[in-house]
């Protein structure tokens, strides 16, 4: 399987608190995306970062890419109840590669 | 604009029916995807398209087929459906070059084998 790995599988915090969820893929790769899904809802395209970028920031999103290491990180500040979701990371392989390889996700639950 | 749609939302088979999946995407866009979602799973791609009348097949394409005969249109049969393929299905579509390789995913098809 050419999946990696998201790290916590499971995530509860408590409102305002910042959440902080690790993706670790095993190939070479062009761009990493992170999606967010909603329960029984189709994911949601959060942001993408490319190969050559290190941290990308969207509103209270921040994406973090190590290609030395294979991993990626994406952190929500100021969490909210409606952040509530399971977030997967995805990349897509080098040049001539049409498909995007998603992670097994992180279930984050925020607490009011 | 209705995006990605996907038809139908629930179905139920037994062992041994076929059926077809409808995809459709009002965005113009070129590449469309199948995936399958199981508990603890992320997507796992079945097969794709990079065009009106082209397809490929992904990671887990056994017991399937695809056909794009209209560029907004893919279409994802089962010819003989087994329990295993018991999963929620998810269609997506995208541009692929000039940084627009955004996903838009539809809203999923529950499909149980029994």
């Amino acid at each position: 399987s050419q999946q990696g790995e998201e790290d916590p599988q499971a995530l509860s915090i408590q409102e305002g608190e910042n959440a902080t969820m690790n993706c670790s893929y095993k190939t070479s790769i062009n761009n990493l995306q992170w999606y967010r899904q909603n329960s029984g809802r189709g994911l949601v395209h959060l942001i993408l970062i490319r190969s050559n970028e290190r941290e990308k920031h969207s509103g209270r999103l921040r994406v973090t890419l190590d290609t030395s290491k294979k991993s990626s990180s994406l952190l929500i500040t100021a969490s909210r109840a409606a952040d509530t979701a399971s977030y997967f990371c995805a990349w897509r392989a080098g040049a001539g590669s049409y498909q995007l390889t998603f992670g097994k996700g992180t279930k984050l639950s925020v607490i009011p | 604009n209705a995006g990605v749609t996907q038809t139908p939302k629930f179905r139920v088979l037994k062992t041994g029916q076929s059926m077809t999946l409808l995809c459709a995407q009002d965005m113009n866009h070129e590449y469309m995807y199948w995936y399958r979602q199981d508990p603890g799973m992320g997507l796992r791609l079945i097969h794709y398209s990079v065009g009106e009348g082209t397809t490929a097949k992904g990671e887990v394409p056994d017991g399937y087929n695809v056909s794009r005969l209209k560029k907004q249109n893919f279409l994802l049969g089962l010819e003989s459906a087994a329990p295993s393929q018991t999963s929620v299905y998810f269609c997506a579509s995208s541009f692929l070059a000039g940084g627009k390789e955004t996903q838009y995913f539809g809203p999923g098809t529950r499909l149980l084998v029994l």
